[in-house]
């Protein structure tokens, strides 16, 4: 079964940079998208970007542009995301989410990760 | 790109129908049929409950279904459950070859 893995919780300062990892099993990697959303603490998703694994591409929301970088490893089908120059309001569960795909049909996410805990904080 | 709206909170009975709203633009929801909806209960990830505005998944229930019209999706859950207790969000693709959340709407069955 399709089982998305990911890092451990973060503390990080004001200014700081993260990464993320998400650990992809029960599938190949490089037949789907996959993409990252956050939830900041009692707020609602947030959509981040997506990274396509088998070629590597990406596209970023526009708030997160400059500052986001999506990239993959096919050879431990891990992907990963580094957010910079991070501030409170980057506090947020971040999830990955597997891009769906059928006939004619895409953009929907059908596995979740648990999500990652980042805590900004001085 | 704004969130898509949705209301914050709806209400039924057990048994009753309640619809949740998720209003967007002619570069998102009014543009394309890639609106999915998920299912939120308080301390999980989200769940897949809708795609392509109508079809479900496997393992869903039929008392979940959806519809679009212009700019505006529709979640409806017929015969509520307590166990249909949750937040709940639509997400659409969008022209900018992004995709947008709404704000997301609580569902308590009374």
């Amino acid at each position: 079964q399709v089982q998305l893995v990911q890092s451990g919780a973060e503390v990080k300062k004001p200014g700081a940079s993260v990464r993320l990892s998400c650990k992809a099993s029960g599938y190949t990697l490089t037949n789907n998208h996959m993409h990252w959303v956050r939830q900041a603490p009692g707020q609602g998703l947030e959509w981040i970007g997506i990274v396509t694994p088998s070629n590597g591409a990406t596209s970023y929301a526009q708030k997160f542009r400059g500052r986001v970088t999506m990239t993959r490893d096919t050879s431990t089908s891990t992907v990963y995301m580094d957010l910079s120059s991070l501030s409170s309001e980057d506090t947020a569960l971040y999830y990955c989410a597997r891009e769906g795909i059928g006939i004619e049909s895409w953009g929907w996410f059908d596995s979740w990760g648990p999500g990652t805990l980042v805590t900004v904080s001085s | 790109q704004s969130a898509l709206t949705q209301p914050p909170s709806v209400s039924g009975s057990p048994g009753q129908s309640v619809t949740i709203s998720c209003t967007g633009t002619s570069s998102d929801v009014g543009n394309y049929n890639r609106v999915s909806w998920y299912q939120q209960p308080p301390g999980t990830a989200p769940k897949l409950l809708l795609y392509d505005v109508t079809n479900r998944p496997s393992g869903v229930p039929d008392r979940f279904s959806g519809s679009k019209s212009a700019n505006t999706a529709s979640l409806t859950i017929s015969g509520l459950q307590a166990e249909d207790e949750a937040d709940y969000y639509c997400t659409s693709y969008t022209t900018s070859n992004t995709y947008v959340f709404g704000t997301g709407t609580k569902v308590t069955v009374l």
